[in-house]
């Protein structure tokens, strides 16, 4: 029944080491979205993709890069992880671009850097 | 530009009690809007949406919201509050993304709720 899968739930990664986050869906939809969720703020929109293309938010830092091979996956790479980029990461999906479609979300991923 | 404010922080209820959590925004035209939750270390569920129509909308585990254009809000409400509801509650208002495609979420701070036994 999963709909939107991260992987992992949790990641520990070194400073300065480069990580990958992953994201699947089930729900076969033509928007991915990664957000950024700093411990009691709000979730923060990095990117996402509409089929192929690429939209990037203009303050989303170029450290941050995505991958979507397919309709299914996406991936969030971070080249040089900082302190504070110690966040949960949160993967969303939504059908089409129609501001009243439901973005799906899924469980997260808590990224530790040391 | 988009915005959306959740003014309290934190809020304690009774389990039973009914429960009431604002939410204002910010819009020029007519606003989607969103309320999700979010328990601890999950992801986001919608609970409901508004985008035209009766403003007062029903959503799932009890939920409902109203939303005043003339008081620009959209308050979660619940009338009997299950210690299950204990979670932290996302207020937010969409837009399509012309260029490129997607819809754009900006979310309230949200608002801790915490259910008293």
């Amino acid at each position: 029944d999963a709909m939107v899968i991260q992987n992992p739930r949790y990641q520990v990664t070194q400073f300065g080491k480069p990580v990958t986050l992953s994201c699947s869906q089930t729900l076969n939809h033509n928007v991915m979205y990664w957000y950024q969720q700093k411990s009691s703020q709000a979730p923060k929109l990095l990117f996402h993709y509409y089929d192929k293309d690429f939209n990037n938010e203009a303050d989303t830092p170029d450290n941050f890069q995505s991958r979507r091979p397919n309709t299914s996956f996406c991936f969030l790479d971070i080249r040089s992880p900082g302190l504070g980029d110690a966040a949960m990461y949160l993967c969303a999906t939504s059908r089409d671009g129609k501001a009243l479609e439901t973005q799906y979300f899924g469980p997260g991923t808590r990224l530790l850097v040391l | 530009a988009q915005s959306v404010t959740q003014p309290d922080i934190h809020i304690t209820v009774s389990e039973g009690a009914s429960l009431e959590l604002r939410c204002n925004y910010s819009y020029g035209a007519t606003p989607y809007l969103f309320w999700y939750v979010q328990s601890p270390g999950q992801g986001l569920q919608l609970l409901l949406k508004y985008f035209s129509g009766d403003t007062l909308v029903q959503g799932i585990k009890g939920f409902e919201a109203e939303f005043k254009r003339s008081q620009s809000s959209f308050n979660l409400r619940k009338p009997s509050v299950h210690w299950s509801d204990a979670a932290e509650y996302f207020c937010a208002v969409g837009k399509s993304v012309l260029t490129g495609g997607g819809n754009k979420l900006t979310f309230g701070t949200g608002t801790q709720l915490k259910v008293e036994l």
